[in-house]
């Protein structure tokens, strides 16, 4: 069957350290894998996609590795601040006639000062 | 540029009641998606709109949800009866596509409470 796992569903940090979430799928073929940042009580908010020939995507402190023999995807948030802390979606664009996506179930990031 | 709006914010119901949410899409936006987010998951898609042309409603339960996107630009999704199952929120989000990717703008969602 087709899953997307994403690591605990929660994960503390100590500020100032690099906070690593992961995304493990089976049974994709995903051409496309994007990451949205959720507050509570909002909506998602995109942050980050990486194409499927593309091994790593940064963007200021946040970088998005993709390996598609292993079926992951990692997010990294270096120099962690509270303010990032929310809950993270990776978010599989599969390319199909319908175009949508497929999100995984998101990890509860809580950065403590 | 104005986000993706939606209402109500907050609807509580009986079961067996039905409700509607409407949703505006970011201007220019063809492609319209209503999701469904249970507490503690990630969004499930529901329906996707490509202008006023439903592209995908595989995962719509439509014996009680229907939806409808007249002109072409907002939208409006029905549940009728709500069931207790159905308490979540329900998330519009729009798209255009120009770099072969999908990226979504989602609106801040509208929770629905079924008692």
């Amino acid at each position: 069957s087709q899953k997307i796992e994403q690591n605990s569903e929660a994960l503390n940090i100590q500020e100032g350290k690099t906070a690593t979430l992961t995304c493990n799928y089976t049974n994709y073929s995903p051409a496309y894998l994007q990451w949205y940042r959720q507050d509570p009580g909002r909506g998602p908010v995109f942050l980050l996609l990486i194409r499927e020939n593309e091994k790593e995507k940064r963007k200021e402190r946040l970088k998005v590795t993709f390996d598609t023999t292993l079926k992951q995807s990692l997010f990294h948030i270096t120099a962690s601040q509270p303010a990032d802390s929310a809950t993270y979606l990776c978010a599989l664009d599969m390319r199909t006639g319908a175009n949508n996506l497929f999100f995984g179930t998101g990890t509860r990031l809580t950065v403590i000062p | 540029e104005a986000g993706v709006a939606q209402s109500p914010r907050y609807k509580i119901i009986e079961k067996r009641q039905s409700v509607a949410f409407w949703c505006n899409p970011i201007s220019g936006h063809a492609t319209l998606y209503w999701y469904q987010q249970i507490l503690g998951q990630g969004p499930k898609l529901l329906i996707q709109f490509q202008n006023n042309g439903v592209v995908d409603d595989s995962q719509l339960p439509k014996d009680r949800f229907s939806a409808e996107r007249l002109k072409g630009v907002d939208s409006t999704l029905k549940i009728q009866p709500a069931k207790l199952e159905d308490s979540a929120v329900y998330l519009c989000a729009s798209s255009s596509p120009r770099t072969g990717a999908n990226v979504l703008t989602f609106g801040a969602g509208s929770r629905l409470t079924v008692l």
